[in-house]
């Protein structure tokens, strides 16, 4: 059973605006959490991360939200540019052992 | 240049034949990790180590074999493969909270 889902299998969005991201996890004993982003014929790379005792993280122009009680939390890209077109996985590590769950992946367009 | 590599990084197989993929990190890295990933289903960890001589079952184990005799390198064996571990296998690794994991760039494997 999947236990860090990503929704939206792919997001269009027009170059300049906000993307936003969205990953639902359940769960409660997970304590950091990580964005990668991946190009074709590529392994994911590392993008921004979150621990369970923070509530937003910013680097640049990606930012990572989390809310505790939803299980929920969401990646803002402002502003979105065609270079961010990739596909974008969240992942949740379990204390016990760093075991690493993923999710399924959303698909981002940024259109120029 | 840090770096995770992966060979071979294609390989068409038969149902049976013992097969193992490397993986082998410069980055002096604690924690390594194999995963794989299938449409609709995401990455999902297979095994993963903290240090040499650690190792332990992730999400999704069943046919797959590791060992870490040395720090550098984890290699993914597969004893008897079976077409329904026809995938996409990534090798990552870390320093020992496993939090950022750099990715190598992937084996694609198809075992008829």
């Amino acid at each position: 059973d999947q236990q860090v889902k990503q929704n939206s299998p792919s997001l269009s969005v027009q170059e300049g605006r906000i993307s936003i991201l969205n990953c639902d996890y359940t769960n409660s004993m997970f304590d950091y959490f990580l964005w990668y982003k991946k190009y074709p014929a590529e392994g994911p790379t590392f993008l921004i991360s979150i621990s369970s005792i923070k509530d937003k993280n910013e680097d640049g122009r990606f930012t990572v939200f989390l809310n505790k009680s939803a299980k929920h939390l969401s990646l803002h890209i402002v502003p979105s540019q065609p270079g961010d077109s990739a596909v974008y996985f969240c992942a949740a590590r379990h204390p016990t052992g760093n075991q690493f769950y993923f999710g399924t992946g959303t698909s981002l367009t940024v259109i120029p | 240049e840090a770096q995770v590599t992966q060979n071979p990084r294609y390989l068409i197989t038969v149902t049976g034949k013992k097969l193992t993929v490397t993986c082998s990190q410069n980055m002096n890295h604690e924690y390594m990790s194999w995963y794989r990933q299938d449409p609709g289903l995401g990455l999902r960890q297979i095994y993963y180590s903290m240090n040499v001589e650690v190792t332990d079952k992730g999400d999704v184990p069943e046919g797959y074999k590791v060992s870490r005799k040395e720090k550098r390198n984890f290699p993914l064996i597969l004893e008897s493969p079976s077409p329904n571990q026809t995938s996409l296998y990534f090798c990552a690794s870390s320093f020992s909270n496993g939090a950022t994991q750099y990715f190598g760039p992937g084996t694609r494997l198809l075992v008829l």
